[in-house]
């Protein structure tokens, strides 16, 4: 089960782009990268998921180096809406149950006017 | 399609009251799934299930049963409720490869 790391905050300004990096230095073979974000008094929501180098979707980039010890989730150009909980993920896409959806305490980032 | 519907969406209890948490999906999941978060946190596995009549216990499973005697429905119990599982509850589910979808949430408080 692959241990993620991620600040626990970031602050930023409408406007600008947001990196937030997540490290798991011991990832298998066959885990993925997936990011959620969580709004106030909602649910989780998927955001991207990735296996190596780069993906891009409407909402946001998800950039992995080639050793994928660590991935970095790109915001561009945030507003106040993006005010929310970022939680890093690692683990097997196949897998049959729930256990290695471990969400940790993720990285509340505040966009401000 | 409405997704992953809980209910109800707040219940406060008495301690050592007993309660049903309602959880249903119309994706035709395998995989179901309960959550709670504190204050503060991030999300706690309790049960989960990865089909009908088949369910196993997460990270926090004390003080909580599960059934899933249908694709669709996978209510959590409280037995005997305690303040310590006053929290806010949420339940997901997803197919085999494919990200989770989470209902609302169910703020439960414990007096």
């Amino acid at each position: 089960l692959a241990k993620t790391t991620q600040p626990i905050s970031m602050d930023s300004y409408e406007g600008q782009e947001v990196n937030i990096t997540c490290s798991h230095n011991n990832i298998a073979t066959n885990d993925y990268i997936t990011w959620y974000q969580q709004f106030p008094s909602q649910g989780p929501r998927f955001i991207i998921q990735g296996y190596k180098t780069k993906v891009t979707n409407e909402v946001a980039s998800l950039f992995i180096p080639a050793d994928r010890k660590s991935s970095t989730l790109s915001l561009p150009r945030v507003s106040l809406s993006d005010t929310a909980v970022y939680y890093c993920l690692v683990g097997d896409r196949r897998n049959t149950g729930f256990q290695k959806l471990v969400f940790g305490t993720g990285t509340r980032l505040l966009v401000s006017p | 399609n409405a997704g992953v519907t809980q209910t109800p969406k707040f219940q406060v209890l008495k301690t050592g009251q007993s309660m049903t948490l309602q959880c249903a999906q119309d994706m035709n999941h395998e995989y179901m799934s309960w959550y709670r978060q504190d204050p503060g946190m991030g999300l706690r596995l309790i049960h989960y299930s990865v089909g009908a009549g088949i369910t196993d216990q997460g990270e926090v499973p004390n003080g909580y049963n599960v059934s899933r005697s249908t694709t669709e429905d996978f209510p959590l119990r409280l037995l005997s409720a305690a303040p310590s599982q006053t929290s806010v509850y949420f339940c997901a589910s997803r197919k085999e490869g494919t990200e989770a979808f989470f209902g609302q949430g169910t703020r439960l408080t414990v007096v």
